[in-house]
Parts: structure tokens; sequence; C-alpha cells
């Protein structure tokens, strides 16, 4: 597709429960980046993959939250023992993350609701 | 890590008018500085950037400038129209993109 695909688009859990989100980059973008938006809230960075390079993982808030970049494209963030607080929309976004011109481009996102 | 502070958190125009949204980062090493809007239920979307050796940008009605100096930079919209109702995302770049906490627009008719 011409843009980045994140899915599923909505995604009710129960408390406790693991949950996987997916994002499809723009094919050719190395640079991908996870966000949280809770309701009304800023961006919050969570996580940001270059190339080869080794995850900067420095927004995770906490050890139940994981994400995977398979083969330089689809990334996976992962969501253990998930809680209320973990309810937000979470958005990816990549780009060609070339030094100083790193448009990002974002996914619609997944609204994650923990009941 | 870099840090944006981004204001006003809300903001209110009459239609016509002018609107001007503020944000300072920390990092002295960002070079890029792109602005976003989001409109509801929709992914952010770049609207206008500026670079580290750039002090000012125009595309019709928008304009960003930048203060590397005061490490801050500015988006100004100006002959607001209903459709630039969103929400407005500074962002700086030191190599991956940190944003501030956005600004609800709201332009009344």
């Amino acid at each position: 597709g011409a843009g980045v695909s994140q899915s599923p688009s909505n995604k009710v859990t129960e408390k406790g429960k693991d949950v996987e989100l997916r994002c499809d980059p723009i094919s050719g973008h190395t640079a991908l980046y996870w966000y949280r938006q809770s309701l009304g809230q800023g961006l919050e960075f969570l996580i940001y993959f270059q190339g080869n390079s080794a995850p900067d993982k420095s927004g995770l808030p906490s050890d139940r939250f994981s994400a995977e970049r398979t083969g330089g494209s689809v990334s996976t963030l992962t969501i253990q023992r998930t809680q209320q607080e973990d309810s937000a929309v979470y958005l990816c976004a990549s780009s060609l993350g070339q030094a100083g011109n790193t448009e990002a481009f974002f996914g619609q996102g997944t609204r994650l609701t923990v009941v | 890590g870099e840090n944006v502070e981004q204001h006003p958190s809300t903001l209110s125009v009459q239609e016509g008018d002018s609107a001007v949204i503020k944000c300072t980062y920390s990092d002295s090493a960002s070079n890029y500085f792109p602005w976003y809007k989001q409109e509801l239920g929709k992914g952010p979307q770049l609207i206008i950037d500026i670079r580290s050796n750039v002090g000012e940008k125009k595309d019709q009605r928008i304009a960003v400038t930048l203060n590397k100096t005061a490490k801050h930079f500015s988006l100004h919209i100006t002959e607001t129209q209903p459709e630039d109702s969103a929400v407005y995302f500074c962002a700086a770049d030191t190599g991956k993109l940190i944003f501030g906490q956005g600004t609800t627009l709201q332009v009344k008719p």
C-alpha cells in the first residue's frame, strides 16, 4: 500500500491479557516509530527502529511493553498483562530515516481499550 | 534526552484572524523541526517543516520561524479558516522525533 498500515484499528481486551499491535511501514522506509496517545494528550515516544541498529527503547513505560521489527519491515508492539492505564491510541510512523530529512508518515493508529 | 514544550494547549480564534503556536526544545543538536496537524480520528500529517540552517519558511497561509540561539520555533497561521481546526504538534529531531504536547486550535466561523 501507499501509506503506513496499522492493525487492528480497534482492540478491546480484558485486563491481564496480552495484546499484539501490528504496523506495516511504507516500503523502503528504514526508520519506524511507535507512539502512544492517551485521550486528549500528546504523542508519547515509545520506541524507535533505524535500519539494523539496536532499537531505542528509552520510551517504553514498563517491561510489559516490547516491540520487534522483523526483516526491517513489519513491526509488532506487544503489551503483556494489560492494565487499564494502557488504554490509548497507539500510533506507528515510518520515515526514510535520513538525518535532517526525516518526514514521518503516520498510520491511523490502533485504539486499545482495556476493560 | 530531548524535551519539547508547546504552548498554548488550547487556542480559540475568530475566522480570518491569525494563530500562533510556540515551542521550545532542549537539545541544541536538534536540526529538524516539523509541524503536524491531526484531525479527529486520524494520524498526524506533516504540514510544514524547517531545518536548522533556515530562519523562516512559508507555505501559503502557514509559516514557521526558528531561533536556534533561543531554542524556540513557532507556527503562524494567517487568515484562519474553520477547516484549520485541529490539533497541532511541533517536534524536534536529534535522530528520533520527539513531539510537544499539542495545541487544540478552534477557529470559530
